[in-house]
């Protein structure tokens, strides 16, 4: 089955930018998605389609995608910002998330 | 207002049977397809399955932890989804989100808040 693999944790200082990493197999041939998890919320979708931003996303919330690593950029990062992170492949008709990433903003 | 609404999340013994209700509003859910993600607590998001429009033929998919136990269903006429969970286990305990691919296509952008479904004797 694919696997999507994220490091456990990223930490930033406020202001700076922060990139969270998403390793998988020909990610070149799939798209990224980056969804943000607030504690005790719902996931909300921040990037689609590796670089496109929803409405209603901040500026400096991007995406990119090459070979075999998808990313997530925050420039700018604020405190607001400090949560779970997780990336989504499409698998043929299935889903694949990956682990997830604990954004801390120090 | 575009909205996912769950319910029917409690408590159940191992072994039993659950089914958790999503209903919608706000978009055109006859034409949408109708996915569940679970977390348990303190973990990762996981997929558990979809269920494709009529247009699609209904066509379900469901990952490897859940398959031949759980089956999702849905009802055009009142724009609600259903997770029917069999043979339950402690480790199915977990929140159960449903969500869809609204305005995108292909992206999760509408989410319910979750339900609570807790497996333990």
């Amino acid at each position: 089955s694919y696997e999507l693999t994220q490091p456990p944790s990223v930490s930033v200082s406020p202001g700076q930018t922060a990139s969270i990493t998403c390793s998988g197999d020909k990610w070149g041939e799939k798209y990224a998605y980056w969804y943000q998890q607030r504690p005790g919320q719902s996931p909300v979708l921040v990037i689609y389609q590796d670089t496109q931003r929803p409405s209603g996303i901040p500026e400096r919330f991007s995406g990119s995608n090459s070979g075999d690593t998808a990313t997530l950029t925050i420039s700018g990062t604020q405190a607001m910002d400090e949560a779970d992170y997780y990336c989504q492949a499409w698998d043929s008709s299935t889903v694949v998330f990956g682990g997830g990433t604990k954004l801390t903003v120090l | 207002e575009v909205q996912l609404v769950e319910s029917g999340g409690g408590l159940v013994q191992p072994g039993g049977s659950l089914k958790v209700s999503c209903a919608a509003s706000g978009f055109t859910f006859s034409g949408s397809g109708m996915h569940w993600v679970r977390q348990a607590s303190g973990k990762g998001l996981e997929w558990v399955g979809h269920i494709r429009s009529k247009a699609n033929s209904y066509a379900t998919a469901y990952g490897a932890s859940v398959k031949g136990r759980f089956t999702i269903s849905r009802d055009d006429s009142k724009n609600t989804a259903y997770l029917q969970m069999n043979s339950l286990k402690t480790e199915d305990t977990a929140v159960y989100y449903c969500t869809t691919t609204g305005t995108t296509g292909d992206a999760f952008d509408i989410w319910g808040q979750g339900t609570m479904v807790t497996v333990s004797s």
